[in-house]
Order: structure tokens, then C-alpha cells, then sequence
């Protein structure tokens, strides 16, 4: 199993341009998530999704957009980047939401200029 | 509002013992996590703890406290490849995890 795959790697935006940060698992979890992680700073749930077609808000939802089509993939749409969204976002799933614990991506690094 | 504080940095020494503190306040309990993230890379989860008491699992043990609001990582032997982050989460209310701005361990040899 290759677990949560997240591309890209990393990514340098100017202002006003819009990306997909791609996201798949194939563990069959139900719940995935998008965190955003800042220097100095514990990661920041940005949206989350309890199985396919279903998203919820998380607590920095402004300038992203999430869809759940299907079980494995969950991409995070950025619109009109600013620089604020300079970040390290993560991809994580879990298989309950209790207390299960959630497998993380490896990440993807934006800058945006 | 909610909130999670640990220590920002530790240092300790190969083949020492290291506690590492959370103190939580949040909006209901559902559960304390740690997560371990080494440098440039994802977390990994170490332990979870609903129930107060001493989680044991090799060389790492976690300690909750609900009516103190109270958490711990004991780290027993350590070895370089210990040098990492320490992220403590707390399960609120509503079944998101609020997470702590991490401790950051340091081994020296």
C-alpha cells in the first residue's frame, strides 16, 4: 500500500494564480483531511470530508475549496493565491474519526510570491 | 477558546530519560494524541490516551490527567533518532483534533 500520496511537492505561485494540490489514499479510509502547517504553529484543520461526496469546514476554510468524488481522492483548490497561503498543507485520512489515528502525506510546500 | 501548550524546545542526552508536557483547554474531550515529525516530514502518530492513567508501548509512555487538563510523553533510552518534533492533539467536541504548536527535542550525544 503506498498509504496518502499528496502531489506536488512543492510549489511556487504568484499572487492571484490558482492550484490543486492533489491528495489520494488507498487504505479504504472514510475520513480525510487537509491541514495547513505554519512555523511555530500546530497544524490547522482547513477542510474535512466524512466519505465520498460529503465535506465539512474546518477552522481556516477561507480561499480553499475541497471535493470528495470518490473514496481515495480528496484535492484542495486554491483560488486567487495570496501570501498568507504560504504553507506546508498536509493530507490525512483515518478509517473512524474517534479514535482512530490519522495517516499523514508527506506534504506539499507552497510559496506564494 | 481552545488551547494547547507545550514547551517550544527540550534538550536531552543519548541513553537519558525526557518528559515532554502538554496542558490542554478545549471545548470537550475525546481523546489525547502525540505525533511525532521529524524534520521536513509528516507525522506520525505515537499514542493515544482517553482514559487517566500511564499508556506504556516500548520506549514511549503517555500520561493523561482529565481533571487536570494534563498530558505527558516519556521518552525512555533515547537514541539520536529521537530528534524530532513532539506534537501533542487534543479531540474537542466535535471530533477535530486542536493541536499544539509542538516540542521540538533535541539528543545530544
Amino acid at each position: 500500500n503506498a498509504g496518502v500520496t499528496q502531489t506536488p511537492k512543492f510549489r511556487i505561485l504568484k499572487i492571484g494564480q490558482s492550484m490543486t494540490l492533489q491528495c489520494a489514499q488507498d487504505m479504504n479510509h472514510n475520513y480525510m483531511y487537509w491541514y495547513r502547517q505554519d512555523p511555530g504553529m500546530g497544524l490547522k484543520l482547513i477542510y474535512y470530508s466524512v466519505g465520498a461526496g460529503i465535506t465539512d469546514k474546518g477552522e481556516v476554510p477561507n480561499g480553499y475549496n475541497v471535493s470528495r468524488s470518490t473514496t481515495e481522492d480528496f484535492p484542495l483548490r486554491l483560488e486567487l493565491a495570496a501570501p498568507s497561503q504560504t504553507s506546508v498543507y498536509f493530507c490525512a485520512s483515518s478509517y473512524e474519526r474517534e479514535v482512530d489515528e490519522q495517516f499523514f502525506g508527506p506534504g506539499t510546500r507552497l510559496t506564494v510570491l | 477558546g481552545q488551547n494547547i501548550d507545550q514547551p517550544t524546545e527540550m534538550t536531552a542526552t543519548e541513553g537519558a530519560i525526557v518528559q515532554i508536557n502538554c496542558t490542554y483547554q478545549t471545548s470537550g474531550f475525546n481523546g489525547l494524541f502525540w505525533y511525532q515529525q521529524h524534520a521536513g516530514e509528516a507525522p506520525t502518530f505515537l499514542s493515544y490516551n482517553v482514559l487517566d492513567g500511564l499508556e506504556e508501548k516500548g520506549r514511549f509512555s503517555s500520561f493523561l490527567s482529565r481533571s487536570k487538563g494534563y498530558s505527558y510523553l516519556l521518552l525512555k533510552e533515547l537514541q539520536m533518532k529521537d530528534s524530532a518534533s513532539y506534537l501533542c492533539a487534543v479531540m474537542d467536541s466535535n471530533y477535530q483534533l486542536i493541536w499544539g504548536a509542538g516540542t521540538k527535542l533535541i539528543i545530544k550525544p
